[in-house]
This record gives C-alpha cells, structure tokens and sequence, in this order.
C-alpha cells in the first residue's frame, strides 16, 4: 500500500475527446510525475510538477497537460484522444529535496482505452 | 541522454531456483539513482531498491541481492529461492538528478513455476 490513489481505474473514451485523469499523492509528498505505459512496454515519463508548477517534461505533445493542487492531488489532462494514446497511467508521488533523489511510490493506475 | 537496458525479456525457472535479472544504464551523469521496481499483474509498481551512484556496496535484503558496478554500467537484481509469487514484470529505472527525468527499462518478465 503507497497511500497513492487514481481514478477512475478503468476509462473508455472515442478518439478526439478529452478525458481527465486524477490523482492523489502521498500525504506531505511535493511532487507527481505521471507516465504512459504501453503494453508490454516499460513505463514513459510524461512529466512532472513540483509545488504546483511543472518541472520536467518527456517526449509528449502539448495535448498532454496537468495541474498540481496544493491537497497533493493531480491531474493529468489528454486533448484530442488518439488510438495510441491507449495505455496505462501512472502517477507517482515523491518528497524532493534539493541533493537528495526521489524515491516514487506509485498508483495503481488507470486504463485508458481510446476507440 | 540516459537509457536502461534490460536485455532478458522473458525468464522462466522452476521454484526454488536462483534467478538473476541483468540491467545496464548509460548516463554522461556522475550523479544518479538506479532503482528496480516489481509490476505484479494487478499493475501497480511496487519500489524495491533505491541505490545512489557513489554507493557501490551491494545490498541484500531476504532473498533479493543487488549488485552495483560502476565499471561496467550494471545494476543487477538476483533472486534467491525463487517463489511462485515472484512471478512479476521488474524494471530497472534510472533518475538523473536535476534532470527531472526517470527512464524505465522495457521490464523483464519473470516466471517462477511450481
């Protein structure tokens, strides 16, 4: 048990929507990163936010966005659903210092399958 | 740019059995984190091990067993007495700091059979 929540667990959406992924970090954790994974493909990084601002960005379109609230909640936001954007997310909390490496705990995840 | 490369896709051992799984990293970085996670089917990925790039001291921990080397750009997980419920996909991950980055390895899956 990380103490990380998602929902919904599982999502159906119609290619071009726009669907809303939410996520709720360890209590005191000050930052959230969120990845796609494929599957049978390891996790990829979509980005990160720290205090509420983002930190880091992998590979994605803009179409991907998110927020971080000050409740350690989060959410990731997809424009324009595409037949690839099919995977599952994840997000993951961490408490980061500067010096000091982030050890993720992660949720469980939420399928999203674009038709 | 960093990468993790788990060349064992697929292993499968007979319970009881030891079991390595190799993992090799490329990073310009001298400061850096490597991590191995545990995805059971229920597909949430449960953190094993964190190990900083100026600690080369391997790490035992009941039957798992790391093994950090530098020198060749290695971080493997072995498993001792494998059990059915190590059954799993594991990843070998790796965090480059101020990078605000963390690669994954494609994962190994790891079949333990009674």
């Amino acid at each position: 048990e990380t103490g990380v929540t998602q929902s919904p667990t599982h999502l159906i959406k119609t290619r071009g929507q726009q669907v809303t992924l939410r996520c709720s970090s360890q209590s005191g954790h000050n930052t959230v990163s969120w990845y796609q994974q494929a599957l049978g493909q390891g996790p990829q990084f979509i980005f990160q936010y720290y205090r509420e601002e983002e930190n880091g960005r992998g590979n994605f379109p803009p179409r991907f966005s998110g927020l971080q609230f000050p409740n350690y909640s989060s959410e990731l936001n997809v424009n324009a659903l595409e037949l690839d954007d099919s995977a599952l997310y994840l997000c993951a909390s961490s408490f980061y210092t500067t010096g000091s490496g982030e050890t993720q705990y992660f949720g469980p995840g939420t399928r999203l399958l674009v038709l | 740019a960093q990468k993790v490369t788990q060349a064992q896709t697929e292993i499968s051992v007979v319970e009881k059995e030891d079991v390595t799984l190799d993992c090799v990293y490329e990073t310009r970085d001298t400061t850096y984190y490597l991590f191995w996670y545990k995805q059971p089917p229920s597909g949430e990925l449960v953190f094993l091990i964190r190990r900083n790039s100026f600690d080369e001291q391997n790490e035992i921990s009941g039957r798992y067993s790391w093994n950090f080397q530098k020198s060749t750009s290695s971080f493997n997980f072995t498993i001792t007495a494998s059990q059915v419920v190590d059954s799993a996909v594991y990843f070998c991950a790796l965090e480059v700091l101020y990078g605000q980055n963390f690669v994954f390895g494609p994962g190994t899956r790891l079949s333990v059979l009674p």
